[in-house]
């Protein structure tokens, strides 16, 4: 059964990097054929797509994120990372990695780990 | 860019059919995938594509698109069912993805 699993600092400080790491099991990152996105939600508001990584490093990131925003992935530790730059409060959420799969005209993302929370506060 | 809007709250009497809904120009291109999300817990994909359920989904959920407007349809609607729902396609002008701004849906 395929699970994700989020791992980083809870509290981050102001212009500070944001800095996450997506533990996969259940299925081989270089072996796949999907992608693994990130998703964040700020407390109490909706969801933001942040960006996707395929395993061979192909990354497409949204373009409101994009100047902050890199992902990586470590194949040999099944893990995918995510650092934002410069953070600032706007930046605290609750932060989610979750497979992502695309197919002829639709993309999906499941399974989703539990997320973890992260604040941006000096 | 483009966007998707969503009503931001839909409420249903306990075992009727609901619709939500979800705008934008991006869907006449790309279908739709849904999201249930409960209070403190991560999303859960309940449909996508044309009307695909992934196992486990109940098939009182489907989804259907009609020019540029997706639906979720839940028939027989359960008090376990409220909830945040979210749509998700992808931007018909870039190679990036987005989410509708949600629907909260209260069973009466």
């Amino acid at each position: 059964q395929l699970q994700l699993q989020e791992s980083g600092p809870g509290l981050v400080k102001p212009s500070e990097t944001l800095s996450l790491t997506c533990s996969v099991s259940g299925d081989s990152i270089s072996t796949s054929t999907y992608y693994w996105g990130w998703v964040r939600q700020p407390p109490g508001e909706g969801l933001e797509w942040i960006g996707s990584i395929f395993y061979s490093g192909n990354t497409y990131y949204n373009p409101s994120l994009k100047s902050r925003v890199s992902m990586s992935v470590d194949t040999s530790k099944n893990q995918i990372s995510l650092k934002l730059r410069s953070v600032t409060a706007a930046d605290t959420s609750v932060y989610y990695c979750a497979r992502h799969s695309t197919s002829n005209r639709v993309g999906w993302f499941a399974p989703w780990g539990q997320g973890t929370l992260v604040t941006v506060s000096s | 860019s483009s966007e998707l809007t969503q009503d931001p709250a839909v409420s249903v009497a306990l075992g009727q059919t609901v619709r939500i809904t979800c705008q934008g120009d991006s869907l006449t291109n790309y279908h739709a995938s849904w999201y249930q999300q409960k209070p403190g817990r991560a999303p859960v994909l309940v449909v996508y594509g044309q009307d695909n359920r992934p196992s486990g989904i109940p098939d009182r959920f489907s989804g259907s698109t009609s020019g540029n407007t997706a639906s979720l349809t839940i028939t027989g609607t359960q008090a376990e069912d409220e909830a945040d729902y979210y749509c998700n396609s992808r931007d018909s002008s870039d190679d990036h993805w987005m989410f509708g701004g949600g629907t909260k849906l209260t069973v009466l």
